[in-house]
């Protein structure tokens, strides 16, 4: 069984500042992890994920995550945020290997963003 | 490329009428779709997984004679809410994962469902 937990459902940032979204999972088998970005009633769109390898993953616009295997976490981060990132984040985790590719969602992060 | 689109975007219906939710994959064919629920303010809640050519297999709680889906191409799966009632509304998300990107699951843009 897989489980994700978000820490902080909301997350505010000065523009311009660091943004760190935390994710930590459970999972019975290697994971495959996932970032995903739903903007205000669209659907959500793939941000970077980590299926095997380098363990340090860059996605789209700028973001990138690490997972740590001993600390069972896929934290989100960009160096600098910017306006258009205002969304709702979520983590998913999937098991590794054959299968259907359930994913297990966390609740979700809402990331604001402060000018 | 991996594209998905849905279709309506939004649909508002009257209580105790059918509504069809189309999702679609247009440039790769989708061995597997996922249809999902969505509530205010909250995660994703999966409702069913379908694979082309079989029955869906639906979630513990999700009624299926309510939610009918059908996924009769690689590229096609319908979800039809029968029968609707105000507590159907909701926003409705398909996804599909690839025959070659087997690992990753690509979202469509989401129907809002207003039933009144």
């Amino acid at each position: 069984a897989q489980s994700v937990t978000q820490l902080g459902s909301h997350v505010s940032v000065s523009e311009g500042a660091l943004v760190l979204l935390r994710c930590n999972y459970s999972s019975s088998v290697p994971p495959y992890l996932f970032w995903y970005v739903q903007y205000p009633n669209q659907g959500l769109q793939l941000l970077l994920k980590y299926t095997t390898g380098a363990t340090l993953v860059k996605g789209i616009n700028g973001f990138e995550a690490e997972f740590k295997k001993s600390e069972t976490s896929f934290h989100l981060t960009k160096p600098s945020a910017h306006m258009s990132d205002a969304a709702e984040y979520f983590c998913a985790v999937t098991p590794s290997g054959a299968g259907s590719y359930q994913l297990t969602f966390g609740k979700g992060t809402k990331l604001s963003v402060i000018p | 490329g991996a594209v998905v689109s849905q279709h309506p975007s939004r649909v508002i219906c009257k209580s105790g009428t059918s509504v069809k939710i189309e999702c679609r994959s247009l440039d790769f064919q989708a061995t597997t779709m996922f249809w999902y629920r969505q509530f205010p303010k909250k995660s994703l809640m999966l409702m069913a997984t379908s694979n082309e050519g079989s029955k869906a297999t639906y979630e513990q709680g999700v009624e299926k004679d309510k939610f009918l889906i059908n996924h009769a191409s690689l590229t096609l799966s319908t979800l039809t809410v029968t029968s609707a009632h105000p507590e159907d509304s909701s926003f409705y998300i398909c996804s599909a994962r690839g025959v070659y990107s087997t690992d990753t699951q690509y979202f469509g843009p989401g129907t809002r469902l207003t039933v009144l």
